[in-house]
């Protein structure tokens, strides 16, 4: 199993719809989560973190599920400018020190 | 806001050269970070370095790299002798400790990679 697994898509939606990505983690001793966002060639950068209640950032809204080892994404009223890949980040702690590993990403297109 | 800066954008080099890619992490972060995504391929951990040592490292990070913090405020990463597989496009990060256990990582705009 993939220590983290993304639906990599694409996921074409128009604008103005609501999206939801999910995002499975094989190590239950995973510490912190985060959602990255990735336009092509460029850096990932970070949408949010993903605290164990849940958390909103205006239109975006995170979900943790230690239990069933997954995290969400949700997108409500998409817009154009939300075409990118989206990372899944999981921070794995390891003999002391940190790790972050990464999903393949979802890629999502928005539609005028 | 400051970011992390990453020079150079571009570096063409020849199979068996050695390169070295330079990164400005975020003043007050206290972990950096390597990371390698080849095109159409997830973002890959190399190496995360704290307090002047390499803290955690992936099986992808062999003998060929290195990593050094050759003043206060340079991050480097040395490939010692290129392979065509090498190329890709190096992404430096910085974090800072927030809290009890989440590190939020800044990433720079990353190195292009190219080996011929």
């Amino acid at each position: 199993r993939k220590e983290v697994e993304q639906d990599p898509g694409p996921f074409n939606v128009p604008e103005g719809a609501t999206v939801a990505f999910n995002c499975t983690y094989s190590n239950s001793a995973s510490q912190s989560f985060f959602w990255y966002r990735q336009d092509c060639r460029k850096e990932p950068k970070l949408l949010m973190s993903v605290y164990s209640s849940g958390n909103e950032d205006g239109r975006f809204t995170a979900q943790l599920n230690r239990a069933s080892q997954y995290i969400s994404l949700l997108i409500r009223d998409s817009k154009l400018s939300d075409s990118a890949t989206y990372l899944c980040v999981v921070n794995e702690r390891a003999s002391g020190t940190y790790k972050y590993i990464f999903g393949t990403g979802t890629r999502l297109k928005v539609l005028a | 806001e400051p970011e992390v800066t990453q020079t150079p954008s571009h570096q063409v080099t020849q199979m068996g050269q050695e390169v070295i890619l330079r990164c400005v992490p975020i003043s007050n972060h206290l972990y950096f970070y390597w990371y390698r995504q080849i095109l159409g391929q997830k973002v890959e951990f190399l190496v995360s370095f704290y307090n002047n040592e390499i803290s955690e490292k992936s099986e992808i990070f062999d003998d060929q790299f290195s990593v050094e913090r050759p003043d206060g405020s340079n991050f480097t990463l040395k490939i010692r002798s290129t392979k065509l597989e090498d190329s890709a496009m190096y992404f430096c990060a910085s974090s800072v400790f927030v809290g009890q256990s989440v590190y939020e990582q800044y990433f720079g705009p990353g190195t292009r990679l190219t080996v011929t």
